[in-house]
């Protein structure tokens, strides 16, 4: 079943922080966050393992809350760079690579 | 480093037609999968290829078919295309199935009429 992400669709000032959060129905191994612009590739954002290992890169933080299958990714400061849709992508197993993403949420930085 | 590439960049064809899309795997990666986008969804996993090898499946018909070649190239066969399979094809790389960061190409755009 798709993770459920939220909000879908967000409007922020250069500068301003935002949360997104992924839920899930399933137990999860892993959350991934890609961030998609428009008639781009998704590019990877970060990793979070269940049992509390993370990978990505420095600028972006995320949590995984395992005991509710949710996960958010916090996007502080935010430059216009940052603009695109994330996804968040699910794995319930060890093999990461087979996700199950999720509808997206659209960020805009505006001036 | 040489990134994920997908040729073609976009593809029309007609509904019944058969397609072939093709993606050139990262330097050093073994394991390519495939997702289908369509227009303001997340992408869904069709299937992964691993050392030439199917290694797992989403729910997708077995017109939608693949092939890993010994340089872990990959290629996504589409049969007797329909207008629902209308979409963005990407591919991603990595450095083995249970690895965990996933590279993906800029996609094929196919629109079938």
């Amino acid at each position: 079943q798709q993770p459920v992400q939220s909000p879908q669709a967000v409007i922020l000032r250069e500068g301003e922080d935002a949360v997104i959060n992924c839920s899930s129905s399933k137990a999860l191994y892993s959350v991934h966050w890609y961030r998609q612009k428009h008639g781009e590739a998704p590019v990877f954002l970060m990793i979070l393992l269940k049992g509390g290992e993370q990978k990505g890169h420095e600028k972006i933080s995320a949590s995984f809350n395992e005991k509710k299958q949710q996960s958010s990714l916090y996007l502080t400061a935010s430059q216009l760079s940052y603009s695109g849709t994330y996804f968040c992508g699910t794995s319930t197993t060890g093999t990461a690579s087979k996700l199950t993403f999720g509808t997206g949420t659209r960020l805009q930085v505006t001036l | 480093e040489t990134g994920v590439t997908q040729s073609p960049t976009h593809l029309i064809k007609t509904r019944g037609q058969q397609v072939t899309l093709r993606c050139s795997s990262q330097s050093g990666h073994n394991t390519v999968s495939w997702y289908q986008q369509a227009l303001g969804q997340g992408p869904q996993f069709i299937f992964q290829y691993y050392r030439e090898e199917e290694n797992g499946r989403g729910n997708f018909p077995p017109r939608f078919s693949g092939l890993q070649f010994p340089n872990y190239s990959s290629e996504l066969n589409v049969n007797a295309l329909e207008l629902d399979d209308s979409a963005l094809y990407l591919c991603a790389s990595s450095s083995g199935p249970e690895y965990y960061e996933q590279y993906f190409g800029p996609g094929t755009r196919l629109t079938v009429t």
